[in-house]
């Protein structure tokens, strides 16, 4: 089936550690790929996007992710994040119209 | 813009009520989506519209949900009767169209049923 996977579901981090964020699909041809960021009861914000070119994609606020097509990957990093970044992360794919959302991954930074 | 505005923000009902949020989307985008969020679940697509008219229904959960866009500046997810199980925040969203666009998202509904 069709689909989106965040495998790390609740990340800890002290600030000024480095964030990785995984995001794995499963959907054919090409896909379009987003991570969002819902910051404690707010919406859903966009970080960055990916649809074609250079694979390494700078977004809002010191993130950037990798599109890597052999791995259907499209990992999110920050080398040194904040306690502003405390959030829910979400990874989704656009293949068709609509984005399907992965399940997300909450993210706790301490001071 | 004021972005895509949500009403009412929370909702509480008792089971078996009808309950209908509303959503306006921003001027000028043709794609309209309404998202259900629950801890379990995660974010899931209910329904989208493209120029007013559904386009994938795939996602309502049952023959209780119900959704309408009547033009391109309202549309309205209906839960009737709702359950317990209903409870979550509904998301609206809205965009330009086309795969690689991003999706602006309303401010939510949180709906708790009784």
């Amino acid at each position: 089936a069709q689909s989106v996977s965040q495998h790390n579901h609740h990340v800890i981090l002290s600030e000024a550690a480095s964030l990785e964020l995984g995001c794995n699909y499963s959907y054919g041809g090409t896909v379009n790929l987003f991570w969002y960021v819902q910051y404690p009861g707010q919406h859903l914000q966009l970080l960055l996007k990916y649809f074609s070119g250079d694979p390494l994609v700078k977004g809002i606020k010191g993130f950037e992710a990798e599109f890597i097509k052999s791995k259907f990957s499209f990992n999110l990093r920050k080398p040194s994040v904040q306690w502003s970044d405390t959030a829910e992360y979400f990874c989704a794919v656009n293949p068709s119209g609509a984005l399907n959302f992965g399940k997300g991954t909450s993210l706790l930074v301490t001071p | 813009d004021a972005g895509v505005i949500q009403s009412p923000r929370h909702e509480v009902t008792e089971m078996g009520q009808e309950v209908t949020l509303r959503c306006k989307p921003i001027s000028g985008h043709d794609y309209l989506f309404w998202y259900r969020q629950t801890m379990m679940r995660g974010l899931e697509l209910l329904i989208y519209f493209n120029n007013n008219v559904p386009i994938d229904d795939s996602g309502m959960p049952e023959d209780r949900f119900s959704a309408k866009m009547p033009n391109a500046s309202f549309s309205t997810l209906k839960i009737q009767p709702s359950e317990p199980r209903d409870s979550a925040v509904y998301f609206c969203a809205s965009s330009t169209g086309s795969r690689n666009t991003e999706a602006f998202f309303g401010q939510g509904t949180r709906l708790t049923v009784v």
